[in-house]
């Protein structure tokens, strides 16, 4: 069955910093391959997607993803965080057809100045 | 403008009562979808619907019964009510029920049985 771990519940980073945020998955074939991002109060916005085909994937807002089938990560990475990127911000991937996504349990990130 | 409205924000409700969660969406999609969030537990896929049917039911208990009177409509709703039914429920939409679709999530409502 698909799984989704995020390792870290919360990250803390100063502004201006870089962030990386770590995600692990379990799929069997293809994995399309999603973050999303949600801020206090709000519903999930997408930051990027994975398709097949190039392993780096740029998303909004200066986020990019590199995708890793040997090692099923897909790691988010910004490199240069801004206090309006304190969030949650969850992984998914893309279950079979017609069922969703499957989402890890996110991670917290706090900004500070 | 909101893409896909969810009424209520918020609710409160007694246990054994029951409530009716709404979602439209305006994106012209054909599937879509309810995924609920509790405390500590990642955010969990409930049905899919492509156009007005069933696809998937994830949901083990049939007091939750989705309700889709309109292609761009799919409510939520959820008979005696229990206190461990608290959580945010959002509804989602995507042009397709594929596993390469796109997935657009509303802003949740809140619901809080007591």
């Amino acid at each position: 069955a698909q799984s989704v771990t995020q390792p870290d519940a919360r990250v803390t980073v100063s502004e201006g910093a870089s962030l990386q945020l770590r995600c692990k998955y379990s799929y069997f074939g293809t994995p399309y391959l999603f973050w999303y991002v949600q801020y206090p109060r709000q519903g999930l916005q997408l930051l990027l997607k994975y398709y097949p085909g190039d392993p780096v994937v740029q998303g909004v807002n200066g986020f990019e993803a590199e995708f890793s089938k040997s090692n099923s990560s897909f790691h988010l990475r910004k490199a240069s965080v801004h206090w309006s990127d304190w969030a949650v911000y969850f992984c998914a991937v893309s279950k079979y057809y017609a069922q969703g996504l499957t989402f890890g349990l996110g991670t917290r990130v706090s900004v500070f100045p | 403008d909101p893409k896909i409205i969810q009424k209520p924000k918020y609710l409160v409700a007694v246990t054994g009562s029951e409530k009716i969660l709404i979602c439209e969406q305006y994106l012209g999609h054909n599937a879509m979808y309810w995924y609920r969030q509790s405390a500590k537990k990642p955010l969990e896929f409930m049905f899919s619907y492509s156009y007005q049917k069933l696809m998937d039911n994830q949901t083990a208990s049939s007091r939750f019964q989705p309700q889709s009177s309109k292609k761009n409509h799919l409510d939520l709703q959820i008979t005696a009510l229990k206190p461990d039914d608290s959580a945010t429920y959002f509804c989602a939409s995507s042009q397709d029920p594929g596993t390469d679709s796109d997935y657009t999530f509303g802003s949740g409502t809140r619901l809080l049985v007591i």
